[in-house]
């Protein structure tokens, strides 16, 4: 299996502040098609996970434009430009390049 | 606007079986694969299982080794998990997941609210 390794695990963040969240596979991402599936997904206190990017760096519809994904290949990266009150929660990077679908630990995001 | 609604969920004996449903609506229910996605207490997200739009394949996670079997009912527009032979790792919060027009790729653009399988004597 793809192994999603997360980082940091905790990150604490000022008001204001950006944040950068890390995910790195254990395999290259790119599809035979093209594509490389690497999702992001916020999962706030209590509530489902929502997906917030899709193929690296495609954002969902309303989500806010501070958040942005970028990478390639095996690295990736989550981008808060300014976090907010709203933006505390666990957030999970997950491939679906290679079976089975496998997700990072998770990373939660708290304030400072 | 589309919703999953997951219900079925409760305390199940080990060595039980719990049968999930999961109510979609807001999209062609028949032309998107879904999947079950499970979230032990205070852990992280673990694909379970998945299934194509028209139910014909279906895929799931090594470490349930059998147990479980998913299936839909596209006439209802609502996708099952039936759940045997349960064991304490099987705790968890069940999400279905609304997946692309191929399975496996992990689309996720939208969930359910989960519900809740506790397995204990």
């Amino acid at each position: 299996d793809v192994v999603m390794t997360q980082s940091p695990l905790s990150l604490p963040v000022t008001l204001g502040q950006p944040a950068s969240i890390s995910c790195r596979s254990s395999q290259s991402l790119v599809n035979s098609d093209g594509n490389t599936y690497l999702n992001w997904f916020q999962q706030r206190p209590g509530q489902s996970p929502r997906r917030l990017i899709y193929k690296v760096s495609n954002r969902d519809s309303g989500v806010p434009d501070r958040f942005s994904g970028s990478g390639s290949g095996t690295d990736f990266t989550l981008k808060i430009s300014r976090v907010e009150a709203e933006d505390v929660g666990v957030y999970y990077c997950m491939q679906g390049t290679h079976w089975p679908i496998t997700f990072g630990q998770g990373t939660r995001l708290e304030i400072k | 606007e589309v919703q999953l609604l997951e219900s079925g969920g409760g305390l199940g004996q080990p060595g039980g079986s719990l049968r999930l449903s999961c109510a979609a609506s807001g999209f062609t229910f028949t032309s998107y694969a879904m999947s079950w996605v499970r979230q032990a207490p205070g852990k992280g997200l673990e694909w379970v299982s998945a299934i194509s739009g028209s139910g014909v394949s279906t895929y799931y996670a090594d470490s349930l080794k059998g147990r479980f079997t998913i299936s839909r009912d596209n006439s209802k527009n609502t996708l099952y998990l039936e759940m045997n032979n349960l064991r304490g790792e099987d705790t968890a919060v069940y999400y279905c997941a609304k997946d692309g027009l191929v399975a496996t790729l992990g689309e996720f653009d939208y969930w359910g609210q989960g519900t809740l399988v506790t397995v204990s004597s």
